[in-house]
């Protein structure tokens, strides 16, 4: 089944301790993308790649990393998380760049107390 | 700054009511359109999109949006709404620089 997987679903952590939120799509999709989803202020991009080792920021990139070192796996990276970083993030993915239908992951859910 | 606004934050509507979700983007150029759905629980997925030719654009599910560029606008609609419906959609752009923006989405809740 094409699907994008996302771990954990569900993770309450502390602040200041790294954290890494795994993505992985099994479609061979070129790329990948973490969103943030708050309410009142929808999705906002905080990292993109359009292929393997080459990645960019997005709208709201500040306290996250991330890394494409396979053309699967897009792992978004808190290296010293805050609570404002509590939140719903989707990983998503497409054939290649944003004119292609977005597949998303079904979510993780952080809350960094 | 270029946006996508989404003017409609919670609608409640009984079932077989119709359906009009607004979307406006705040760009005067060539723009690519889509409408994502995300029920409760779920993933986002798309219901439909526009790129070019008929403005009109059927999606899945019965939903349907009408590109009107004088009016920088890719509403939503649906004839009549079923409870399962209930659900947050989300308007996005593509700007230029292959940006896909995400409005603020609308919550609909369709009571039986």
């Amino acid at each position: 089944e094409a699907q994008v997987t996302q771990n954990p679903r569900y993770l309450i952590t502390v602040t200041g301790k790294k954290l890494t939120v795994t993505c992985s799509q099994n479609m061979n999709h070129e790329y990948m993308s973490w969103y943030r989803q708050d309410p009142g202020l929808g999705l906002r991009q905080i990292y993109y790649s359009m292929n393997v080792e080459v990645t960019d920021k997005g709208d709201v990139p500040e306290g996250y990393k991330v890394s494409r070192k396979e053309k699967r796996n897009f792992p978004l990276i808190l290296e010293s998380p805050s609570p404002n970083q509590t939140s719903l993030y989707f990983c998503a993915s497409s054939v290649s760049g944003t004119l292609y239908e977005q597949y998303f992951g079904p979510g993780t859910r952080l809350t960094v107390t | 700054a270029q946006s996508v606004s989404q003017h409609n934050h919670h609608v409640i509507l009984s079932e077989a009511a119709s359906l009009e979700l607004g979307c406006n983007y705040s760009y005067g150029g060539t723009v690519n359109l889509f409408w994502y759905v995300q029920y409760p629980g779920q993933h986002l997925q798309l219901l439909l999109k526009y790129f070019s030719g008929d403005p009109l654009v059927k999606g899945i599910k019965g939903f349907e949006a009408e590109f009107i560029k004088s009016k920088f606008s890719f509403n939503l609609r649906k004839p009549s709404v079923q409870w399962s419906d209930t659900a947050e959609y989300f308007c996005a752009v593509i700007l230029p620089g292959d940006k896909l923006i995400f409005g603020t989405g609308t919550r609909l809740q369709v009571f039986p």
